[in-house]
């Protein structure tokens, strides 16, 4: 069964770039019957979605986070990642990655969802 | 901008019908996803497009959505269905997020 995991630092300082990797297993990223999210949930708090890759290399991302992050992918290694820029304390969360099936009507769903990573944005 | 609005809390009794409701601004023209979080887990779908299961979920949970109210229905619930629960929809090609709501059983 496809599983998906997060790798990065755990700590990053305020005003530097997040950065994370999802890597997928049992499912090919090149396959293109998926796109490849990012989420993320503050400690205690609900879910935010933060934007969505394409093996394509088409992107979509939440416009209140739009101008700090990108998604790239890389098919080689059946990876795709996460960059979020000007971090501050704000941005501390725990991230997941997770595969967006592709419905009609905009009716896409996230199944299934990587086990998360905590990344703390402190000095 | 749309938005999501979930009770916080539901209280339910073992073997009782659970119903968790996400309200939102003509909803029900649009596709709802519900999630369950256990405490120090990853969300898993339990429903997608309103009312369909993934495999692997128990029948007891069922779910709809008309007008402006998707509503997550978890019938005989069992103690391993105390969690968290998240409705999901999109709005201009951005996933939305209800706010959770945290279903215990007792």
């Amino acid at each position: 069964q496809v599983q998906l995991q997060e790798s990065g630092p755990g700590l990053v300082k305020p005003s530097q770039t997040l950065s994370l990797t999802c890597t997928v297993s049992a499912d090919s990223i090149s396959s293109g019957a998926y796109y490849w999210s990012w989420i993320r949930q503050h400690p205690g708090k609900g879910l935010e979605w933060i934007g969505y890759i394409h093996y394509s290399g088409s992107t979509y991302y939440n416009p209140s986070l739009k101008s700090r992050v990108t998604i790239s992918v890389d098919t080689s290694k059946n990876q795709f990642s996460l960059r979020l820029s000007s971090v501050t304390a704000a941005d501390t969360a725990v991230y997941y990655c997770a595969r967006q099936s592709v419905a009609v009507a905009a009716g896409d769903w996230f199944d299934p969802w990587g086990q998360g990573t905590l990344v703390t944005v402190s000095s | 901008s749309f938005e999501l609005t979930q009770p916080p809390s539901v209280s339910v009794s073992p073997g009782q019908t659970a119903s968790i409701t996400c309200s939102g601004d003509k909803l029900g023209d649009k596709f709802a996803c519900w999630y369950q979080q256990q405490p120090g887990q990853s969300p898993v779908l339990v429903i997608y497009q309103d009312n369909k299961r993934p495999s692997g979920i128990p029948e007891r949970f069922s779910g709809s959505n008309s007008g402006n109210t998707a509503t997550l229905t978890i019938g005989g619930t069992q103690a391993m269905d105390e969690a968290d629960y998240y409705c999901q929809a999109w709005d201009s090609s951005t996933a939305v997020f209800g706010g959770g709501t945290k279903l215990t059983v007792l």
